[in-house]
């Protein structure tokens, strides 16, 4: 079934600290998934994406962990920065071409 | 990277008119758009699927007859409400992929419409 949006939970962290998001995803089948970045009145910004065949994947100070087991996925991000601070999303979909399907966001507050 | 505009970012209408929600892909032919609501501290919400040449896909719940949508060539569809009112007032976000067939989908900036 689809993710359904709720209120958001916010994640608070320190300038300079590593911050962990993490996602529950619904469709055992997807086997594809990115995370957004959405900043305030702008549409999502892709971040980074991983596919089924694997578990984890690195970016420029970001990581992406996949667990099929339990179907969650995680956004690490080092060194967090004030930059950052925006609500993130998790989606997810099946063979690519279909629509993504969003969790329900987080947001995240850095503290200079 | 891909870019998609959409215009215009904001728009005010008043209850019972009609407002026009364009989105284009800019530097590649997007054979399949998706459209997207979102309502404050909100997740998004898929509304149609929009194929080039041939009828929109709606989800459950959305009217098909109040959110026209037309995707008349490989760059551009656009998404009309109808009669609009003010639970209208969202934000709407399109999506396209690349015709060669790669998985990612490219968003555009979003369109801001209140209805008063």
């Amino acid at each position: 079934g689809e993710s359904v949006g709720l209120h958001l939970p916010t994640l608070s962290v320190q300038e300079g600290d590593n911050s962990i998001i993490n996602c529950a995803y619904s469709n055992s089948a997807s086997d594809y998934f990115i995370w957004y970045k959405q900043e305030s009145g702008k549409g999502p910004q892709f971040i980074i994406d991983i596919r089924s065949n694997m578990d984890k994947r690195q970016g420029q100070r970001v990581t992406v962990l996949l667990n099929k087991t339990v179907k969650h996925l995680s956004l690490q991000i080092a060194a967090t920065q004030p930059g950052d601070s925006a609500v993130y999303f998790c989606a997810e979909n099946y063979s690519g071409n279909t629509p993504l399907v969003f969790g329900k966001g987080t947001r995240l507050s850095v503290i200079a | 990277g891909a870019v998609v505009s959409q215009h215009p970012s904001r728009v005010i209408c008043k209850s019972g008119t009609s407002v026009k929600i364009e989105c284009r892909s800019l530097d590649f032919q997007a054979t399949t758009m998706f459209w997207y609501r979102q309502f404050p501290k909100k997740s998004l919400m898929l509304m149609a699927t929009s194929n080039e040449g041939s009828k929109a896909t709606y989800e459950q719940g959305v009217e098909k007859d109040k959110f026209l949508i037309n995707h008349a060539s490989l760059t551009l569809s656009t998404l009309t409400v109808t009669s609009a009112h003010p639970e209208d007032s969202s934000f709407y976000i399109c999506s396209a992929i690349d015709g060669k067939g790669a998985s990612e989908q490219y968003f555009g900036p979003g369109t801001r419409l209140t209805v008063t």
